[in-house]
């Protein structure tokens, strides 16, 4: 059964810091693995996709890497902002699955 | 596309009484999803359809929890008799599906309903 991990649960950091947010899956036969933002009281918003056979994706200021093997997946977020507060969220897909199995998130605090 | 709706975004109720969420997915997507979302156990999927049709509904807790997707733009989601901890938030989801491409990968949320039963 996979397991989704994401720590640290929490994280604050002063605006303008470049940071790493963690995710780690039991089972590498994964097909792609997403990561998701959500903030308090709303939907969530998917901010980056990795298929199995990719290494990173980027989109402005984010950049998320897989490493199967190891079965790690990191999200990179560079010159940090309050806007950028929000918990964040990795989720796997398995080969063969159709559904995502969600971690519990990491909430971000990124202070003025 | 104005993106996954749901209705109605809060709910409130009391114990014993039938609770209907409604979801309708982006246009052209294939595959439907309902989440629930706890602070104790986080996402969970409770079933998906694929063309309307339930693919897995091993994650629908009870009997009292029903879902349907009569056509390719509306599924429901029916809890009864509501109990006070199904009080949570329900997401809907959708995905196109088609095609090896990230973006027909990529699972689409709804804004949730915030279900509350007393």
């Amino acid at each position: 059964k996979q397991e989704v991990t994401q720590i640290p649960a929490a994280l604050s950091v002063p605006e303008g810091e470049n940071l790493v947010l963690n995710c780690s899956f039991t089972d590498s036969a994964i097909y792609n693995l997403q990561w998701f933002r959500q903030d308090p009281g709303k939907g969530l918003t998917s901010l980056l996709l990795i298929q199995s056979s990719q290494r990173e994706q980027t989109s402005g200021r984010l950049n998320a890497s897989l490493d199967k093997s190891s079965g790690r997946s990191t999200l990179y977020i560079a010159a940090s902002q309050p806007g950028d507060s929000a918990t964040y969220l990795c989720a796997v897909r398995g080969q063969g699955a159709q559904k995502l199995v969600f971690g519990q998130g990491t909430r971000l605090t990124i202070n003025p | 596309d104005a993106g996954v709706i749901q209705s109605p975004r809060h709910e409130v109720t009391e114990m014993g009484q039938e609770v209907t969420l409604r979801c309708k997915p982006i246009s052209g997507h294939d595959y439907l999803f309902w989440y629930r979302q706890t602070m104790m156990r986080g996402l969970e999927l409770l079933i998906y359809f694929n063309n309307n049709v339930p693919i897995d509904d091993s994650g629908m807790p009870e009997d009292r929890f029903s879902a349907k997707m009569p056509n390719a733009s509306f599924s429901t989601l029916k809890i009864q008799p509501s109990e006070p901890r199904d009080s949570a938030v329900y997401f809907c989801a959708s995905r196109e599906g088609r095609g090896t491409s990230g973006r027909a990968n990529e699972q689409f949320f709804g804004p949730g309903t915030r279900l509350t039963v007393l």
